[in-house]
């Protein structure tokens, strides 16, 4: 089955600067990635999303990027703000397998102000 | 429109007590999952449900966790007996499967102790 690797699991930054997540993958045939927002004590939220046949997405200050041959993709955060905080989990799916989620382990990020 | 609905949002057993969780999923999403998320961990798929149809239970725990989705809306996960590992919180997720990149709209969570 499908395994997701997720780095860092913590990761501190100041307000304004950028933040990077990076997770792989091992199931070649996954083709849907999207990236969720967990705040604390609450429903984890769909932030972006992004499929094989693209390379790169951007909605305002989040961007996701794919690199299919070495099978890993990363979310990248500009401008970060406190807001931002939160636990991220990149997941990876099979859309044609019924779109079955398998999450990484997650990645805990504190904006200081 | 309403969210995915879960209840209750806490729940404290001793361990080899049974006990259930209750999923209302967001109106017209033929797609229920239920997922476990540990302290500190990523969700981890326990069954999928299209309409009333289990699709993908490989990982439910069968011998002590079932699960029904009857008439194919609300969704009932039960433990029984539970023990001290199923402390974890329970989330219920829907989407309306149309065969591409469907979004899964979370619950808030059932947040479960046993002691």
């Amino acid at each position: 089955g499908e395994n997701v690797e997720q780095h860092p699991s913590t990761l501190s930054v100041q307000e304004g600067d950028s933040a990077v997540i990076k997770c792989t993958y091992s199931d070649s045939a996954s083709n849907y990635f999207p990236w969720y927002k967990q705040e604390l004590g609450k429903r984890p939220q769909l932030i972006i999303d992004i499929r094989s046949n693209v390379g790169e997405k951007k909605d305002q200050r989040i961007a996701v990027t794919l690199n299919k041959t070495a099978k890993h993709f990363s979310l990248h955060i500009t401008e970060t703000q406190p807001e931002d905080s939160a636990v991220y989990f990149c997941a990876a799916s099979r859309l044609a397998a019924g779109n079955k989620l398998t999450f990484g382990g997650g990645t805990r990020v504190l904006v200081k102000p | 429109e309403a969210g995915v609905v879960q209840s209750p949002r806490y729940k404290i057993i001793e361990k080899k007590q049974p006990v259930a969780f209750w999923c209302n999923p967001i109106s017209g999403h033929n797609t229920l999952y239920w997922y476990l998320q540990n302290l500190g961990q990523g969700p981890e798929l326990l069954i999928r449900y299209e309409n009333e149809e289990a699709v993908d239970d490989s990982q439910l725990p069968k011998d002590r966790f079932s699960a029904e989705r009857l008439k194919g809306v609300d969704s009932t996960l039960k433990i029984q007996p539970a023990e001290l590992g199923d402390s974890a919180v329970y989330l219920c997720a829907s989407s309306y499967q149309s065969g591409g990149a469907d979004e899964q709209f979370f619950g808030p969570g059932t947040r479960l102790t046993v002691l």
